[in-house]
């Protein structure tokens, strides 16, 4: 167990549909990582956020947004869903915003677009 | 933009032999490497990492990996294959501190009795 937290486990949703992700890190950590895994397009990195600002951007699409909150919770947001979408979503959190930091990553939100 | 490759998305060896996942990378600055598996329904653990200091860098587990700049190489070895590293193992590149992470596509290591 990483200490990372992500709910829902699975979600079922329709094209057209918008889904709200979450994360809660580690105790301690101040900084979230969002991750896509699909058979399409593999692994991917999304977004990092920092005690509370965005610090790094990676392939996010402009329907996706995410967030992090004071209690350093995050949110990930997807909209206008398609099919593509489905995929595993990951969350990961470590202690500071740097590349020495461990990055410990949660069990993932399977998401299904129908 | 950097990129990763990963040559054999699926190696298979036996339990004891010799471990060799390979991982290229392409970029245009010295860039920052890191190796991570991932088991069945998990998420990521983080194996190594190269953040420009020894070029030979020790992980969990028994791994290692070198980098090697003139081959743009950083490969991940272990001398003897367990049951329990068999896994998706994934080579990533980043070039700096609040820049994007570009993964590879994976290699899925079998281990055979």
């Amino acid at each position: 167990d990483s200490g990372v937290t992500q709910t829902p486990k699975h979600l079922i949703t329709a094209t057209g549909q918008r889904v709200t992700l979450r994360c809660s890190p580690r105790s301690g950590d101040l900084s979230v990582y969002w991750y896509q895994q699909s058979l399409d397009q593999g692994l991917q990195f999304l977004i990092q956020y920092y005690n509370g600002e965005e610090r790094a951007k990676g392939n996010i699409l402009e329907r996706f947004s995410a967030q992090q909150f004071p209690d350093l919770h995050s949110e990930l947001n997807l909209s206008s869903l398609e099919l593509g979408d489905s995929a595993l979503y990951f969350c990961a959190s470590s202690v500071g915003g740097g590349l020495n930091y461990e990055q410990y990553f949660g069990p993932g939100t399977r998401l299904t677009v129908t | 933009a950097q990129s990763v490759t990963q040559l054999g998305s699926h190696v298979s060896v036996s339990e004891g032999a010799l471990v060799l996942l390979r991982c290229n990378y392409s970029s245009s600055v010295p860039p920052y490497l890191f190796w991570y598996v991932q088991y069945p329904n998990q998420g990521l653990q983080l194996l190594l990492k190269y953040t420009s200091a020894a070029t030979l860098v020790k992980g969990i587990n028994g791994f290692e990996a070198e980098f090697k700049k003139s081959e743009t190489s950083f490969h991940l070895t272990k001398p003897s294959a367990h049951m329990s590293d068999a896994a998706e193992y994934f080579c990533a590149v980043t070039l700096n501190y609040g820049q994007n992470f570009v993964f590879g596509p994976g290699t899925r290591l079998s281990v055979l009795p």
